[in-house]
């Protein structure tokens, strides 16, 4: 069946940067955009962006560009988001999510991961 | 503060209907049919429920249903279920190529 699954949470120092993985399968990854999504501890969810796993193009929200980057590998199915030069308020669960249209984005999110929990801590 | 305003909390019994709000402007909500709503169980990835303002995804019930007019969507979910008990956040497309969120609903079945 199509799911996508996240790499494990992760506790990482201030200043310190972390690299969360989003393996997808049971679907052609390379046709459908991947978003990022987040949510910080009991509140609302946040769109940072999509790459297009065929282009390696990207969409970033403004407050995340030059930031975030977002990559993929096509060979393992499986896109990146780095997030570098962590503070305390990027405590969050971060979500990786497919797209719902074919060859483009309709940015409707249909297929979720379970989300990664990332904790920014000294 | 979100870009979409979202009542904070609704509530209804096991039965009855409910109606989620879901505010924008004419940038997002107003100018474009690309409003989706998102089911969250406590400590769960979200769900899609609706799309392109009306649209239901296979194996949704089809007593979530959605609507939109003006700069103002809403979801209504009919025959409340004790499942039905969850965050609720509505979404839209923008015309910076952007998609924003709500601040989200906190349904309460009594």
């Amino acid at each position: 069946q199509v799911q996508l699954v996240q790499s494990g949470a992760e506790v990482k120092k201030p200043g310190a940067s972390v690299k969360i993985s989003c393996k997808a399968s049971g679907y052609t990854f390379t046709g459908y955009f991947m978003h990022w999504v987040r949510q910080a501890p009991g509140q609302g969810l946040e769109w940072m962006g999509w790459i297009n796993p065929n282009t390696g193009g990207t969409n970033y929200v403004q407050k995340f560009q030059g930031w975030v980057t977002m990559t993929r590998d096509t060979s393992n199915s499986t896109a990146y988001m780095e997030l570098p030069r962590l503070r305390s308020d990027d405590t969050a669960v971060y979500y990786c999510a497919r797209d719902l249209c074919s060859g483009g984005s309709c940015f409707v999110m249909d297929i979720w991961g379970q989300g990664t929990t990332v904790t920014v801590s000294s | 503060q979100s870009p979409l305003t979202q009542p904070a909390s609704v509530s209804g019994s096991p039965g009855q209907s409910i109606t989620i709000s879901c505010t924008g402007t004419s940038s997002d909500v107003g100018g474009y049919n690309y409003v989706s709503w998102y089911q969250q169980h406590p400590g769960k990835a979200p769900k899609l429920m609706i799309y392109d303002v009306s649209n239901r995804p296979s194996g949704v019930s089809n007593r979530f249903s959605g609507s939109k007019s003006g700069n103002t969507a809403s979801l209504t979910i009919s025959g409340l279920q004790a499942e039905d008990e969850a965050d609720y956040y509505c979404s839209s497309y923008t015309s910076s190529s952007l998609k924003v969120f709500g601040g989200g609903t906190k349904l309460t079945v009594l």
